[in-house]
């Protein structure tokens, strides 16, 4: 299938850390991203991998990739409530254009 | 350096009009890709543009086309509307030579049929 599936909701306070996990379908896969979209907003890159790395790290923003069991997670360091968004992994496919293959996205709710 | 610009912000049609969006690549992209979002779903990719032509296009029927025009630029036409294509309908620029294909999103359209 196509599907890369994401966890719907995510709440936690403000401080803490937020870890997004995401699941994806193809293997052959060779960046995965993750995009925030506030509200009647449009998708901002927030960050982006390889696939033949295991982390990558970005200020607050830490990316782990397990490529065996196509896993992929966003944890965000000290969040803060201006980071209550939807998040969205997405996966880049090389047929069709290189077309992204989205989740459904995860609600992150930070709570003060 | 100035992003991606989609017009009009906001647009309602009625069933079996024809719409058309438009969106204003991100400066030394030469790549437009538009995506359909439903409400509370993730982006699905309608088509891709490169060079003026079509490059990929996802599970959308062809009442769905586009055109990409020498400065990059880019129109979505929508025919024969129907209730379902109600969404936010957003564009993204990419560089073709860029082996990361990221891709920039404009800030999208939201239409409404009735």
């Amino acid at each position: 299938g196509e599907d890369v599936e994401q966890s719907l909701f995510l709440s936690v306070r403000e401080g803490d850390s937020s870890v997004i996990n995401c699941t994806y379908t193809d293997s052959s896969s060779t960046y995965l991203y993750w995009y925030k979209q506030e509200p009647g907003a449009g998708l901002q890159l927030l960050t982006y991998i390889f696939s033949n790395m295991d982390m990558k790290q970005d200020q607050r923003l830490t990316v782990l990739l397990n490529k065996k069991d196509k896993h992929l997670s966003l944890r965000i360091a000290d969040t803060q409530t201006g980071d209550s968004a939807i998040y969205f992994c997405a996966e880049s496919r090389r047929e069709y254009g290189n077309k992204l293959v989205f989740g459904a996205g995860t609600i992150l709710r930070v709570k003060s | 350096e100035t992003g991606v610009t989609q017009s009009p912000t906001h647009l309602i049609k009625t069933r079996g009009q024809q719409v058309t969006l438009r969106c204003s690549s991100q400066s030394g992209h030469n790549t437009v890709s538009w995506y359909q979002q439903a409400l509370g779903q993730g982006p699905q990719f309608i088509f891709q543009y490169y060079r003026e032509e079509e490059n990929g296009r996802g599970n959308f029927p062809p009442r769905f086309s586009g055109l990409q025009f020498p400065n990059y630029s880019s129109e979505l036409n929508v025919n024969a509307l129907e209730l379902d294509d109600s969404a936010l309908y957003l564009c993204a620029s990419s560089s073709h030579a860029s082996g990361s294909n990221e891709q920039f999103f404009g800030p999208g359209t939201r239409l409404t049929v009735l």
